[in-house]
């Protein structure tokens, strides 16, 4: 069982350049997520998908978009890269998007760190 | 739209001392999260406070929750410096039905 996995580890892009991160999860959970931590801002949420076949967009979306691929997988798409991307990335995973009263918590992933010249 | 922060932001303190960490938030929620990340690793979730009053304890940590405040401590009891982490509350909007995080609080514990 090895939770949630992301890949790659480490990525440099030039300006520009596109890149898809890569996130899946073997704990049969619903929803996925898609974060960034910068230093000083805690993380934020880019997007989500509640369920498979659907995703919404977070608190920072722009310059994103991502594809729910099916129940296990959920991917990050940078389409152009900017220097203000530079960041590490976090997947997670929790069992359902967290509605109603539970103690489903997210499960995170070892995270991307991005660095775009 | 709902603000989380915490404070202190960084903190240093000495083994065997006790110390809290706070968490305020903006607007009403039934849910709070806390949250350790070690450097250069992903977060562990530590615990889920679901209602006003509610207290959960694990080791030297212990972390309530008052709701009409709006607010969550993280206590520390007699610090050792394995719990030397940053520490992230984050707090669960039910109408967005996603979680937004404080910005951490590095803790480093001295010798």
């Amino acid at each position: 069982n090895a939770g949630v996995t992301q890949t790659p580890k480490f990525q440099v892009l030039k300006t520009g350049q596109s890149m898809t991160l890569q996130c899946a999860q073997d704990m049969n959970h619903n929803s996925m997520y898609w974060y960034r931590q910068d230093p000083g801002m805690g993380l934020r949420l880019i997007y989500y998908s509640a369920s498979e076949g659907t995703t919404d967009k977070g608190e920072v979306p722009n310059g994103y978009n991502v594809s729910r691929l099916n129940k296990r997988e959920f991917s990050l798409r940078l389409e152009s890269a900017a220097p203000s991307q530079t960041s590490v990335y976090f997947c997670a995973s929790s069992k359902y998007a967290q509605r109603g009263a539970s103690t489903d918590t997210q499960y995170f992933g070892p995270g991307t760190r991005l660095t775009v010249l | 739209e709902l603000k989380v922060e915490q404070n202190p932001l960084f903190l240093s303190m000495q083994e065997g001392k006790n110390y809290t960490i706070y968490c305020n938030y903006s607007t009403t929620s039934d849910r709070l999260y806390w949250y350790r990340q070690d450097p250069g690793k992903s977060l562990e979730s530590l615990f889920v406070l679901l209602s006003n009053g509610a207290v959960k304890q694990e080791g030297r940590l212990m972390a309530s929750l008052d709701t009409k405040a709006r607010l969550s401590t993280l206590h520390i009891t007699a610090a050792v410096h394995d719990l030397s982490a940053t520490y992230f509350c984050a707090v669960y909007l039910s109408s967005g039905s996603r979680l937004t995080f404080g910005e951490g609080t590095q803790l480093t514990v001295n010798p």
